[in-house]
């Protein structure tokens, strides 16, 4: 089984402060793809970014950054200078590389809230 | 004009109504997925289909019902609403060609049983 665990429920922040959303994960596969999306208020899903688990380079998107540590299951995201539109919830999810349909599954956290306060 | 479209975007309905929801995508994605999300419990899969002729059972199908009409159209059915029906539905598109496979939602379908 797989599990994503996103332990902060909700995150307040004043508007240019740094903010990390946290995400740890359990699976039994060698081979496995992390993604992070955001859900702003108007309710979308717009997918963020995507990981393999060979893969653990930091990546830098602008303001956003992730941090992928196999040696403790994370998959950070950091939000540097947040500002008003990072309010939002995000998710972390995890699919895993076992055969059979379930392969492509995508098991999510519950999901992180930022709120930005200008 | 959006890749993955769901229709109605908000529909009320009254316990013991049958009621679908479509969700039609151009972007040539053979696997399609329908999720539904509820406060606090992030995204729970309810069917997924790889292509018009494999349809799966998800994590919470119970009540739920499917048809993968077309490549690009796959609808959910509630055969009887009840009220813990009430939520919000999202379609998922893949493609099996790409090695990560990520899902791109379309815009969700918030659906209130009375």
């Amino acid at each position: 089984a797989q599990k994503v665990t996103q332990a902060q429920t909700e995150i307040s922040v004043v508007e240019k402060e740094d903010v990390t959303l946290d995400c740890v994960y359990e699976t039994r596969d060698t081979t496995y793809y992390l993604f992070w999306y955001k859900q702003p208020p108007s309710g979308e899903l717009v997918f963020l970014i995507r990981r393999n688990s060979f893969d653990e380079q930091n990546e830098i998107s602008g303001r956003y950054s992730w941090n992928f540590q196999k040696s403790t299951s994370s998959f950070n995201f950091t939000i540097t200078a947040s500002q008003v539109v990072d309010s939002a919830v995000y998710f972390c999810a995890l699919r895993a590389t076992y055969s059979g349909a379930g392969s492509y599954q995508l098991t999510f956290g519950k999901g992180t809230k930022l709120s930005v306060i200008p | 004009d959006a890749d993955v479209t769901q229709t109605p975007r908000n529909r009320i309905t009254k316990t013991g109504k049958r009621i679908m929801l479509e969700c039609s995508q151009t972007k040539g994605h053979d696997r399609m997925y329908w999720y539904r999300q509820d406060p606090g419990l992030g995204l729970r899969l309810i069917y997924y289909s790889f292509d018009v002729k494999d349809i799966n059972k998800g994590e919470i199908s119970d009540g739920y019902s499917v048809s993968r009409q077309a490549q690009a159209k796959f609808s959910l059915s509630l055969e009887s609403a009840i009220p813990n029906q009430t939520a919000l539905y999202f379609c998922a598109t893949s493609d099996h060609r790409g090695t990560y496979n990520e899902q791109f939602f379309g815009p969700g379908t918030r659906l209130t049983v009375l």
